[in-house]
C-alpha cells in the first residue's frame, strides 16, 4: 500500500521547457489536489479534482493544466516553465467532506 | 476567499517547556482545522484536527482549541522534544468549497536540547 506517489523526486528545466508530474494513489478517495510550496508561503493550491474527468482552478493556476484520466491518477503539466514557477510541488488526496489531506513525497522542480 | 494567518513564524523553545502556535481564519463558514508536521525535506503529515462543533481535542502531548467566535485555533504542544523541531502548518476548510483547504504560512519550530 504505497499511498500517494509523485514522480518525479526532481527536476531541472529550462525556460520555455515543458514537463508533467504524475501522482498516483491507491487510496481509492475521489478528491486530488496538486498545491505548491514556496519558503514562507505556505501550500497554495493550483488545481483540484473532485472525481475522474473532472478538474477545477486552485488559487493560482496561471501556467499550469491537469487532467483526471483515470480516478487514481492525477497530472500536473507545464506547457511552457518559467523562472517563477520553481518550487515544491505536492499532490495530495482525501477521502471527502472534512478529512485531512495524505501528501505524496513532493516534487523539487527548478526552472533555470 | 478564506485567509489563514499564522503566529509565529519561528519559535525557539527549551526542551521541555511548552510550545503554542495561533492561527486566525476569516471565513466564517470554515469548519475543518488540520494541523501538519512536516520535517525538513519530507511531506507534511497530519498531527491532529479539530472540527467546529468541538472546543478541544488532545492526543498525548498535543492539543487543539478552537475559538469559533473569535476565529482562531491554536496548537499546544507539551513536555517539547528536539524531535518535535519541525515547521507546522495550520489549515482551515470549508464544505462550501470542496474541502479547498487554506494554510497558513508556517512555523518553524526548534527545541533546543
Amino acid at each position: 500500500n504505497a499511498g500517494v506517489t509523485q514522480t518525479p523526486k526532481f527536476r531541472v528545466l529550462k525556460t520555455g521547457q515543458s514537463m508533467t508530474l504524475l501522482c498516483a494513489q491507491d487510496m481509492n478517495h475521489e478528491y486530488m489536489y496538486w498545491y505548491r510550496q514556496d519558503p514562507g508561503m505556505g501550500l497554495r493550491l493550483i488545481h483540484y479534482s473532485v472525481g475522474e474527468g473532472t478538474t477545477a482552478k486552485g488559487e493560482v493556476p496561471d501556467g499550469y493544466n491537469v487532467s483526471r484520466l483515470k480516478k487514481q491518477n492525477f497530472l500536473l503539466g507545464l506547457e511552457s516553465a518559467a523562472p517563477s514557477q520553481t518550487s515544491v510541488y505536492f499532490c495530495a488526496t482525501n477521502q471527502g467532506y472534512n478529512s485531512p489531506l495524505h501528501f505524496g513525497n513532493g516534487t523539487r522542480l527548478t526552472v533555470t | 476567499g478564506e485567509n489563514v494567518e499564522q503566529h509565529p513564524s519561528t519559535l525557539s523553545v527549551q526542551e521541555g517547556d511548552s510550545a503554542v502556535i495561533k492561527c486566525t481564519y476569516s471565513d466564517s463558514a470554515s469548519n475543518y482545522f488540520p494541523w501538519y508536521k512536516q520535517e525538513l525535506g519530507k511531506r507534511p503529515q497530519l498531527i491532529i484536527d479539530i472540527r467546529s462543533n468541538v472546543g478541544e481535542k488532545k492526543d498525548q502531548r498535543i492539543a487543539v482549541t478552537l475559538n469559533k467566535t473569535a476565529k482562531h485555533f491554536s496548537l499546544h504542544i507539551t513536555e517539547t522534544q528536539p524531535e518535535d523541531s519541525a515547521v507546522y502548518f495550520c489549515a482551515a476548510s470549508s464544505g462550501y468549497n470542496f474541502n479547498k483547504f487554506y494554510f497558513g504560512s508556517g512555523t518553524k519550530l526548534n527545541v533546543k536540547p
